[in-house]
């Protein structure tokens, strides 16, 4: 089951805030969060687990809210860097399915302009 | 660079045939993930290996098959091409092979199927 990504794209000017939403119908166990610029491979940003943690790396976080099976990404003062499409990454639990494993949402197309 | 390489870069064949893309993973990662990403169907996971052994299996037909060997390395066959399998083929590796790894990619495979 994919899990759908809020907004499809997204411009930005640099310096300026932007979230991206993930959800789930299903009660997920981990989501994890990937960028990929344009012709390269996903890059691992961080994975969050079911709690409601909060991870960040400097001015890129992310939240996990197991109730509303939902994580966001929070990008603040974002740079010409951040460009790209990011990806968020579900997981529901062990299984023995394996189409249970890491399923991606359709993707965020970011774009920062000076 | 994330430590996977991946070989060929491009691969360009015709339908019908068959064709083995090769991933090596990181040092001391020992499970290997294999992903499918084309313009209609996004990032789908394949199927995982972890220490040689089968781990987990995604939306992976029937005509693709892998194996990963005593060193680590991985190979993703893919036999009786068809045009729809033209897409980024991408191989990803952790440490554990565990739902809250973080995953590394490769740079990808280009598969054109004509």
């Amino acid at each position: 089951q994919q899990p759908v990504q809020s907004p499809q794209a997204v411009i930005l000017r640099e310096g300026e805030d932007a979230v991206i939403n993930c959800s789930s119908s299903k009660a997920l166990y981990s989501v994890h969060w990937y960028r990929q610029k344009h012709g390269e491979a996903p890059v691992f940003l961080m994975i969050l687990l079911k709690g409601g943690e909060q991870k960040g790396h400097e001015k890129i976080s992310a939240s996990f809210n197991e109730k509303k099976q939902q994580s966001s990404l929070y990008l603040t003062a974002s740079q010409l860097s951040y460009s790209g499409t990011y990806f968020c990454g579900t997981e529901y639990g062990y299984t023995n399915f394996g189409n249970e494993k890491l399923t991606f949402g359709t993707g965020t197309r970011l774009t920062i302009i000076p | 660079d994330s430590g996977v390489t991946q070989t060929p870069k491009h691969l360009i064949t015709a339908t019908g045939q068959r064709v083995t893309l090769r991933c090596s993973p990181r040092s001391g990662d020992l499970s290997v993930y294999w992903y499918q990403q084309s313009l209609d169907q996004g990032l789908q996971f394949l199927i995982q290996y972890y220490n040689g052994e089968e781990r987990a299996k995604g939306n992976i037909l029937e005509r693709f098959s892998a194996q990963q060997f005593p060193d680590l390395h991985s190979e993703l066959n893919l036999s009786s091409l068809e045009l729809g399998d033209s897409a980024l083929y991408f191989c990803a590796s952790s440490v554990n092979g565990i739902d809250t790894d973080t995953q590394y990619f490769g740079p990808g495979t280009r598969l054109t199927v004509l």
